[in-house]
């Protein structure tokens, strides 16, 4: 139990275009998700919380319009990087929290981004 | 931003051997946690140590945390080659949002 699955696992994409992830919870319910950003070699960066029906919480120095987050489901987050350059090329990785009361958290396998 | 400092950045043993890595933290934790990570890959749940606790165990690892001195240790006994990897300590603040900070990671290599 307990798996939170990345789509895509790796994608490769043009400068100034956008690129969707998706985060899913497979086997049960997550009120908050966390997307994480980590450079090769680093240590993983919160980027922001993402709390089912309502507005993200980003953390300092994360441009909101830049990396959308919709928690549009208890079992379901996407982050949009738009007008992507290279810079943004990055491992993502998501986390689920479950609604249940506890401390866990689960991740997800990570999604590997280019911009070319 | 990066809570934790970690110790050291990186560690190189032959299998067999015990791994002693440290993380130290700033602020009023709730509960610390330690993951591993293959190299590109995502990561690995390994132990939760509480805030009111001081030592806990699961099978080769073991994980003491002094509140005192905001610091932590994972201590791998009997080291596999498998074990290779970077190990990142995480934590959890008071307020219970489930928000981890990480700390900068220490690489792992054992030698066969």
């Amino acid at each position: 139990g307990a798996v939170v699955s990345q789509h895509p696992s790796w994608v490769i994409c043009k400068s100034g275009t956008s690129v969707k992830i998706e985060c899913r919870s497979l086997d049960f319910q997550a009120t908050t998700m966390f997307w994480y950003r980590q450079f090769p070699k680093q240590s993983l960066m919160l980027m922001a919380t993402s709390n089912e029906g309502s507005k993200a919480t980003y953390e300092q120095g994360v441009e909101k319009d830049k990396f959308l987050i919709n928690h549009a489901s208890l079992t379901l987050s996407t982050l949009t990087v738009t007008s992507a350059h290279p810079e943004d090329s990055s491992f993502y990785i998501c986390s689920a929290h479950p609604t249940r009361i506890g401390y866990e958290q689960y991740f997800g396998p990570g999604t590997r981004l280019t911009v070319t | 931003s990066q809570q934790g400092e970690e110790d050291p950045q990186a560690l190189s043993i032959q299998e067999g051997e015990n791994a002693t890595m440290n993380c130290s933290y700033k602020t009023s934790i709730n509960n610390l946690q330690w993951y591993r990570q293959n190299s590109g890959r995502g990561l690995v749940h390994l132990i939760l140590i509480r805030s009111n606790e001081r030592e806990k165990h699961s099978g080769r690892l073991r994980v003491t945390l002094d509140t005192s001195k905001k610091s932590s240790s994972l201590l791998i006994t009997a080291s596999r080659a498998a074990d290779t990897a970077s190990y990142f300590c995480a934590t959890g603040g008071s307020s219970n949002t489930g928000k981890l900070i990480f700390g900068q990671g220490t690489t792992l290599q054992v030698k066969p």
